[in-house]
């Protein structure tokens, strides 16, 4: 099984609310990542998982918040969102150590804040 | 951060050409990789080449790569339809580092 499942596929949601994403990969992998991606732009790395613990946040707003429940699901938690942040929220893994670095890409989360 | 700088920003072949797609970079790397991804859809892992490898192939996909120049190529041969997407070279720095700089990517489209 080499998929990485993202749920769901479209999010809508007002700037009051409070929603979660949700990433699954049962590749054994111990590295899971979170990406956003604007329109017309390459990813930009928001969030590093390495063995359930938190390694790189990149200066990413407290409005989002990176969970990782157990090797195999990664979550995030969004709150307060501003329409700004209307992207396409991708999750990816990859193994760990070594010069394993190919990332594995969920399909995204489309999300819209309005 | 950026670090990979695709050109062209965009490339428009008819189906059966060959595609080319170069990538520079700035810092020294550990490895170069080339994604693909689909409209509004998730990367694809195409090919890795390592920092001391010069040329690598799979299948219809031949990528090169040049540290003295800081940059690698993508080229598709016999290009098809389905080729049609946003090509992206993301480069690590190796030492444990997890994380991929993507370049700006190009989008090709294949016109049958």
């Amino acid at each position: 099984d080499t998929e990485v499942t993202q749920t769901p596929k479209h999010l809508v949601m007002g700037m009051t609310n409070k929603k979660s994403l949700k990433c699954e990969q049962h590749m054994g992998h111990r590295a899971m990542y979170w990406y956003k991606q604007k329109a017309k732009k390459p990813p930009e790395l928001m969030f590093v998982y390495s063995y359930e613990k938190l390694s790189i946040n990149e200066s990413v707003p407290s409005r989002f918040s990176p969970e990782c429940p157990n090797s195999s699901l990664l979550n995030l938690h969004l709150h307060a969102l501003q329409p700004e942040d209307s992207a396409l929220y991708l999750c990816a893994s990859s193994q760990e150590g070594g010069n394993k670095v190919e990332q594995y890409f969920g399909p995204g989360t489309r999300l819209t804040v309005t | 951060s950026q670090q990979g700088e695709e050109d062209p920003q965009a490339l428009s072949i008819q189906e059966g050409e060959n595609a080319t797609m170069n990538c520079s970079y700035k810092t020294s790397i550990n490895n170069l990789q080339w994604y693909r991804q689909n409209s509004g859809r998730g990367l694809v892992h195409l090919i890795l080449i390592r920092s001391n490898e010069r040329e690598k192939h799979s299948g219809r996909l031949r990528v090169t790569l040049d540290t003295s120049k800081k940059s690698s190529s993508l080229l598709i041969t016999a290009s098809r339809a389905a080729d049609t997407a946003s090509y992206f070279c993301a480069t690590d720095e190796g030492a444990g580092s997890y994380q991929l700089t993507f370049g700006k990517g190009t989008k090709l489209s294949v016109i049958p």
